[in-house]
């Protein structure tokens, strides 16, 4: 199947700096990518769905000061988490639709934020 | 919005024997349910989906099945083996576009040895 690939796979940053997630699908182009956060033993929360060239589509509570998101290429989709705090910690993870192949929306590997 | 459920949310079988995982969602207008299954840690990935154009998909030991007028899908797992323990997720959306995928809140199925 298709690949998306995402980094950093874990990242330890400090209180109050920001840190960046890239999402890319590798061979197949995606004008949509979503963004979504897991708490332990938790199911995927839609963050939001990230559209190129366009303003993402923030899902409702979900501060979009806070975490920006970028889809500047039909390959590229990044998620910042400003001005990050610890409660900010988690696994966030991306997926892409390949509209291409079969409609099949493929996740990226996930990404351990953990902020001290 | 859509809404999915899913049960039951713990699962704990027998090696060699079947399991199986219920969802039901809100809206009729969905027509794109997948099942992902995830390992601690790791990606979901994509092991079997169906489009509402038919009522029963099977890939090997997995197989779905989709009643569009109850607004319910399974996944059934036959013959377990302990490679199958993970967290099961259904998901449901409208194949098309931008349309979201809304997860139902995961299935942890243990195989017992």
């Amino acid at each position: 199947g298709a690949v998306v690939s995402q980094h950093p796979s874990w990242v330890i940053c400090k209180s109050g700096t920001s840190v960046k997630i890239e999402c890319r699908s590798l061979d197949f182009q995606a004008t949509t990518m979503f963004w979504y956060r897991q708490f332990p033993k938790q199911s995927l929360m839609l963050m939001a769905t990230s559209n190129e060239g366009s303003k993402a589509t923030y899902e409702q509570g979900v501060e979009k000061d806070k975490f920006l998101i970028n889809h500047a290429s039909l390959t590229l989709s990044t998620l910042t988490v400003t001005s990050a705090h610890p409660e900010d910690s988690s696994f966030y993870i991306c997926s892409a639709r390949d509209s291409t192949g079969g409609n099949t929306i493929y996740f990226g590997e996930g990404s351990w934020l953990t902020v001290v | 919005g859509e809404n999915v459920e899913q049960h039951p949310s713990t699962l704990s079988v027998q090696e060699g024997d079947s399991a199986v995982i219920k969802c039901t969602y809100s809206d009729s207008a969905s027509n794109y349910f997948p099942w992902y299954k995830q390992e601690l840690g790791k990606r979901p990935q994509l092991i079997i989906d169906i489009r509402s154009n038919v009522g029963e998909k099977k890939d090997q030991r997995i197989a779905v099945t989709l009643n569009k007028t109850a607004k319910h899908f399974s996944l059934h797992i036959t013959e377990t083996q302990p490679e199958d323990s993970a967290v099961y997720f259904c998901a449901a959306s409208i194949d098309f576009g931008n349309e979201k995928l809304t997860f139902g809140t995961g299935t942890r199925l243990t195989i017992i040895p």
